[in-house]
């Protein structure tokens, strides 16, 4: 079984365009992150969110804690956000992390 | 700078021969962890320790052993490599539960930069 559902698998956007990915999970959770990886390189958080909505710059992360749902906003993308994006999640009984599989982006110039 | 070290970054073995990945947090987090990552199948939690002298399996412990005997370093050993232990890996920690922490430092989550590993 899968706590954490991602979806796209892949994604690939033409520079410039808004993109979006969601995260799905099936646990009760006190924290929600959306991590970064660029090929060959290491996992970066971007956001860690309990509640709400976060922004930083052209990245907005958004959680509604009764659906289990969250998604990753990205507006105006450029090449240098091709990326794999994954979601995690703490599990508020056993303070286990579960990570989603990943979403591959390529933004296209 | 605080943070997660990990070593080496890259390292080739032949099979049956055993190593150590270091990993090693000066922020003081009792939760430190091991994954591999795998084309097509996410990060998979290998061992994990709440704390010095505490550790436990996770989801893909065979082949692996670690100790945990100061809050800082948690070591990850291969003890005879074999060709499926071929990926990615990476070490993380957190703070582990709240203990009168509050805000997102609580649940911060910081990785290593990785080790590739590759077992001919």
């Amino acid at each position: 079984k899968n706590e954490v559902e991602q979806s796209p698998q892949n994604l690939t956007a033409q520079e410039g365009e808004f993109i979006t990915i969601n995260c799905s999970y099936s646990v009760g959770i006190s924290a929600l992150h959306w991590l970064q990886q660029h090929p060959g390189g290491g996992i970066v958080s971007l956001f860690m969110l309990s509640s709400g909505k976060k922004k930083h710059g052209r990245l907005i992360a958004t959680i509604n804690i009764q659906e289990k749902h969250s998604s990753l906003h990205i507006t105006a993308s450029h090449p240098r956000d091709s990326a794999v994006y994954i979601c995690a999640v703490r599990s508020n009984t056993g303070n286990q992390f579960y990570f989603g599989t990943g979403t591959s982006l390529t933004v296209i110039p | 700078n605080a943070g997660v070290t990990q070593t080496p970054k890259f390292q080739v073995l032949k099979t049956g021969q055993s190593m150590t990945l270091q990993c090693a947090q000066d922020m003081n987090h009792e939760y430190m962890s091991w994954y591999r990552q795998d084309p097509g199948m996410g990060l998979r939690l290998i061992h994990y320790s709440v704390g010095a002298g505490i550790t436990d399996q996770g989801e893909v412990p065979n082949g692996y052993n670690v100790s945990r005997s100061t809050t800082e370093d948690f070591p990850l050993r291969l003890l005879s490599a074999a060709p499926s232990q071929t990926s990615v890996y990476f070490c993380a920690s957190s703070y582990w539960g709240v203990r009168g922490r509050t805000g997102d430092g609580a649940n911060v989550l910081t990785f290593g930069a990785g080790s590739r590993l590759t077992v001919l």
